[in-house]
């Protein structure tokens, strides 16, 4: 049953410490995104990455947010320090980018992040 | 931009029928998808349109008209299980990202 997986599903932690999220995308799928949802905003793409290569990260708050693909396997998300406005869930999804239906995209269970 | 509007939420009953609508803009369009998302999990995969007209999938019906910019999402013999938030969402040509909609809370009661 090929899925999604992320790691922590829940964190709640203290402003100004450092969270990191991971994010294992379907094997054979080559298009990862990190997504942000919050009641206010709905879903809204922070970053996102084709064969590993970081191709939009223009919803990112640069300053803070980080997101790399150290392998193919492996996609993470790092808030350097954190702020209770990053209190969100945040969804890695992955996809094939084929066109049409092959743009579909598949989205982890999310993690649920809660910074006081 | 690429807004895309649907109603912040709906109500129905046990055995009726729901049609949630959605707006987008037309320039770009590459096609249009509907996904599921129950509380606390995971948006899933319902439906996918890109010519105009209507996929039956089951119980569910997604409709597209490409020059209206305008999407609906059928459900029929609404269950209780049906209670979700429905995210319309739409592929830009260019990108192989997808822009979501803030979704339709819909509320199936008995």
């Amino acid at each position: 049953d090929a899925r999604v997986t992320q790691t922590p599903r829940h964190k709640v932690t203290e402003m100004g410490q450092e969270v990191t999220m991971r994010c294992q995308p379907i094997l054979g799928h080559n298009t990862v995104f990190w997504y942000r949802q919050t009641m206010m905003q709905g879903l809204e793409l922070l970053a996102y990455f084709r064969n590993r290569a970081p191709l939009d990260d223009s919803g990112m708050p640069k300053d803070r947010f980080s997101a790399e693909m150290p392998d193919a396997t492996l996609a993470t998300l790092k808030i350097q320090p954190s702020e209770p406005r990053d209190s969100a869930v945040y969804f890695c999804a992955s996809g094939l980018a084929a066109g049409g239906t092959g743009n579909t995209i598949y989205f982890g269970e999310g993690s649920w992040l809660t910074v006081v | 931009g690429q807004n895309i509007d649907q109603p912040t939420e709906m109500t129905a009953t046990e055995g009726a029928i729901v049609q949630i609508n959605c707006t987008y803009q037309t320039s770009g369009f590459n096609g249009l998808f509907w996904y599921q998302q129950h509380a606390g999990e995971a948006p899933t995969f319902l439906s996918y349109n890109v010519l105009d007209g209507l996929e039956e999938k089951g119980r569910f019906s997604s409709f597209l008209s490409r020059s209206k910019g305008y999407s609906y999402l059928l459900l029929k013999e609404l269950q209780m299980k049906d209670s979700a938030s429905y995210l319309c969402a739409v592929s830009y040509s260019g990108y192989s990202t997808l822009t979501f909609g803030k979704g339709t809370m819909l509320l199936v009661s008995p």
